[in-house]
């Protein structure tokens, strides 16, 4: 079984659409949440993280994420997508039960249409 | 700040053949990983180095797939002899310790092997 799902593996959007990604992960128990972004030609760069506290973690250039300890959920979240905001996004989680390694999602490749 | 150094970007070769990569972490960085990135997929934990003791190898194809971290500084990994299915992106990253997720990724070694 796979330990972290993302939803969609390729997306299409219009600048100014409102963008959710889909993330979700397997284990439970106590975990740290990533998501890390790969804009083309680029390397791979951490986009946002949640340890603990606020499940409402905002990153750069505008995203957000919500922890959903209950749905086992991370999904990465933006108002209004820009065209340079395409890229391939990797939702990624460690922790005890993942061996506390990085495993992480197959990746959802956003396209944003100018 | 300078980042993750990979050597080669691109490499070709022949089935059967042997190929080595190279990665610089970022200065001060305790743990380094080797990290497979195959078409369509995220990428994979190979080894991960703690200075220069291995902290997890186990999902590195070890008959084939070999890494180095002397002085806890540089790394390499080598495989030999390539197969097909060893077609990928080899991603070195790095991080200030272990287990806290936010790594720094080099720009990847892509790998063909024909």
């Amino acid at each position: 079984a796979q330990s972290v799902s993302q939803h969609n593996h390729h997306v299409i959007l219009s600048e100014a659409a409102s963008l959710e990604l889909g993330c979700n992960y397997s284990y439970g128990g106590t975990v740290n949440l990533f998501w890390y972004v790969q804009y083309p030609g680029q390397h791979l760069q951490l986009l946002l993280k949640y340890f603990s506290g606020d499940p409402l973690v905002k990153g750069i250039k505008g995203f957000e994420a919500e922890f959903i300890k209950s749905k086992f959920s991370f999904n990465l979240r933006k108002p209004s997508v820009q065209w340079s905001d395409t890229a391939e996004y990797f939702c990624a989680v460690n922790g005890q039960k993942y061996g506390n390694k990085l495993v992480f999602g197959a990746g959802t490749i956003l396209r944003v249409k100018s | 700040e300078a980042g993750v150094a990979q050597s080669p970007r691109y490499k070709i070769i022949e089935k059967r053949q042997s190929v080595a990569f190279w990665c610089n972490p970022i200065s001060g960085h305790a743990t380094l990983y080797w990290y497979q990135q195959i078409l369509g997929q995220g990428p994979k934990l190979l080894i991960q180095f703690q200075n220069n003791g291995v902290v997890d190898d186990s999902q590195l194809p070890k008959d084939r797939f070999s890494a180095e971290r002397l002085k806890g500084v540089d790394s390499t990994l080598k495989i030999q002899p390539a197969k097909l299915e060893d077609s990928a992106v080899y991603l070195c990253a790095s991080s200030l310790d272990r287990g806290t997720g936010e790594l720094f990724f080099g720009e990847g070694s892509r790998l063909t092997v024909l």
